[in-house]
C-alpha cells in the first residue's frame, strides 16, 4: 500500500508567477483535500475533490484552483502568487468524502514566494 | 465561524512526567473532533476521532477525551519519541465543505 506522495518537495517562485503542485493519493482513496500551513500555524482547508469534482471550498480566493484526475491524483494551481502564499501545502487523501476519518497526509510541498 | 484554540502553545516535560494538552472549540454542530501528530518536515498523522461528549479513546501512552466545549489529550509517562506538535481539528455538521478546522497546535518536547 503506497502512501500519499507530493511533488515537488520544495519550490521557489517570484511574486506574480503561477505554480502547480501535484499529489498522488493513497491506493483505494477517491477523495483528496488540500491544506495550506503557514509557519507556526495549523493547516487551513483550501478545497476538496471527490471523483473529479470540487466538493467543498474554504476561504481561499479563486486564484487557488484544482483538478482531480480519473486515477484520483490531484493538482493544486495558484495564479498571481503573493508573498503571503509562502507556506507548506499539504495534500490529504481519504477513502470517501463526508466524515473525514483518517485523513492520510503527504509530507507537503514547501513553497517560497520572493 | 468555527474556532479551535489549543493550549499551551509549547510544553517541555521530563521523560515520565505525565501531562495534558487542551483543545477548546466552538462549532455550529460537531461531526467529529480529531487529534493529529505532526513531526518536523512531515504531514500530520492521524491519532483519534471523537464524536460525542463523554467519549474516550486510547492508544499506547495517549488518551483523548471530549466534552461539549473542549477535548484533552492526556499523555502518560511520555518518552522522547512522543516529542512532536499535536494538532486538534473539528469538522462541523450542516452543509458546506467537509474540511477540517485546525488549531495552531501544541509543540511538545520530552527531555530524556
Amino acid at each position: 500500500e503506497t502512501g500519499v506522495t507530493q511533488s515537488p518537495t520544495h519550490l521557489i517562485k517570484t511574486r506574480g508567477q503561477q505554480v502547480t503542485l501535484r499529489c498522488s493519493s493513497q491506493s483505494g482513496h477517491n477523495t483528496v483535500s488540500w491544506y495550506q500551513q503557514a509557519l507556526g500555524q495549523g493547516p487551513q482547508f483550501i478545497f476538496q475533490y471527490y471523483r473529479e469534482e470540487e466538493n467543498g471550498r474554504g476561504n481561499f480566493p479563486p486564484r487557488f484552483s484544482g483538478l482531480q484526475f480519473p486515477n484520483y491524483s490531484s493538482e493544486l494551481n495558484v495564479n498571481a502568487l503573493e508573498l503571503d502564499d509562502s507556506a507548506l501545502y499539504l495534500c490529504a487523501s481519504s477513502f470517501n468524502r463526508g466524515i473525514n476519518e483518517k485523513l492520510f497526509f503527504g509530507s507537503g510541498t514547501q513553497l517560497s514566494v520572493l | 465561524e468555527d474556532q479551535v484554540t489549543q493550549s499551551p502553545e509549547a510544553l517541555r516535560l521530563q521523560e515520565g512526567e505525565s501531562s495534558s494538552l487542551n483543545c477548546s472549540y466552538t462549532v455550529s454542530g460537531l461531526r467529529g473532533l480529531f487529534w493529529y501528530r505532526q513531526d518536523p518536515g512531515k504531514g500530520p498523522e492521524f491519532l483519534f476521532t471523537l464524536y460525542s461528549a463523554g467519549e474516550e479513546k486510547e492508544k499506547e501512552r495517549l488518551k483523548a477525551t471530549l466534552t461539549k466545549k473542549e477535548s484533552f489529550l492526556h499523555i502518560t509517562a511520555p518518552k522522547p519519541e512522543d516529542s512532536a506538535t499535536y494538532l486538534c481539528a473539528v469538522q462541523a455538521s450542516g452543509g458546506g465543505a467537509d474540511g477540517l478546522t485546525f488549531g495552531k497546535g501544541t509543540h511538545l518536547i520530552i527531555q530524556p
